[in-house]
């Protein structure tokens, strides 16, 4: 699998947009990038995932560089219950889903 | 709510009790899969399930059994567990086998004292 990068931590005031960094530099041409995150004692919930183009769904939008080398995960209007930790993937369809220690996003009033 | 469920939420159990953790998906989903999440650790994938036969066992220890009676329902049995089995057990499913669109369950929080 191809490694990422993802900040430790962010803070996003509540009502802001919430942009969540991943560099993947190794990435092959045939992966993908996911996106998940984990409230605090939830199970994993599964946001996006993208090939090559920006991809938007009724939870977030992802934007992929063209050099498909990094990508940014965009909470458009984050709430307090978006406080979780945002995982970023990087594999082929059928590899294992592995998750490394993605990005704690606090979200405050 | 994901469409699955996983029960109890909650278990502490002794080293030498046998248990069981249920997991159960309302998605018809052909695809199941075991996850254990430990204190300060990435997810662990356990055990993968496609269309009821188990296709893949991570080197997860004997006293950890996988059972799939049909594609809507997952067990994990439990026995003579150790202390470090102490950790957060997700079950998710997914369409198909590979599909990384995987709709994880609430998790079970087990406590082996």
């Amino acid at each position: 699998d191809a490694k990422t990068t993802q900040p430790t931590s962010m803070d996003c005031a509540e009502g802001r947009a919430a942009n969540l960094p991943c560099n993947h530099s190794t990435i092959s041409g045939n992966e993908y990038v996911y996106w998940y995150r984990q409230i605090h004692s939830q199970g994993p919930q599964y946001i996006i995932h993208g090939l090559k183009n920006n991809e938007t769904n009724e939870m977030a939008s992802l934007i992929i560089t063209e050099d498909r080398k990094s990508s940014t995960l965009i909470l458009p209007h984050a709430t307090l219950r978006d406080t979780a930790v945002y995982y970023c993937i990087v594999m082929t369809g059928f590899q294992k889903l592995v998750f490394g220690t993605g990005t704690r996003l606090l979200v405050s009033p | 709510e994901t469409g699955v469920t996983q029960t109890p939420r909650h278990l502490v159990m002794g080293m030498t009790n046998k248990k069981s953790l249920k997991c159960e998906q309302h998605l018809g989903h052909n695809a199941m899969y075991w996850y254990k999440q430990s204190a300060k650790k990435p997810l662990e994938l356990m055990f993968v399930y496609s269309l009821e036969e188990r296709v893949e066992n991570n080197s997860v220890p004997s006293r950890f059994s996988p059972e799939c009676p049909n594609s809507s329902h997952l067990f994990l049995h439990l026995h003579t567990l150790q202390p470090e089995d102490s950790a957060l057990y997700l079950c998710a499913s997914s369409q198909v086998k590979g599909l990384h669109e995987q709709y994880f369950g609430p998790g079970t929080r087990l406590t082996v004292t």
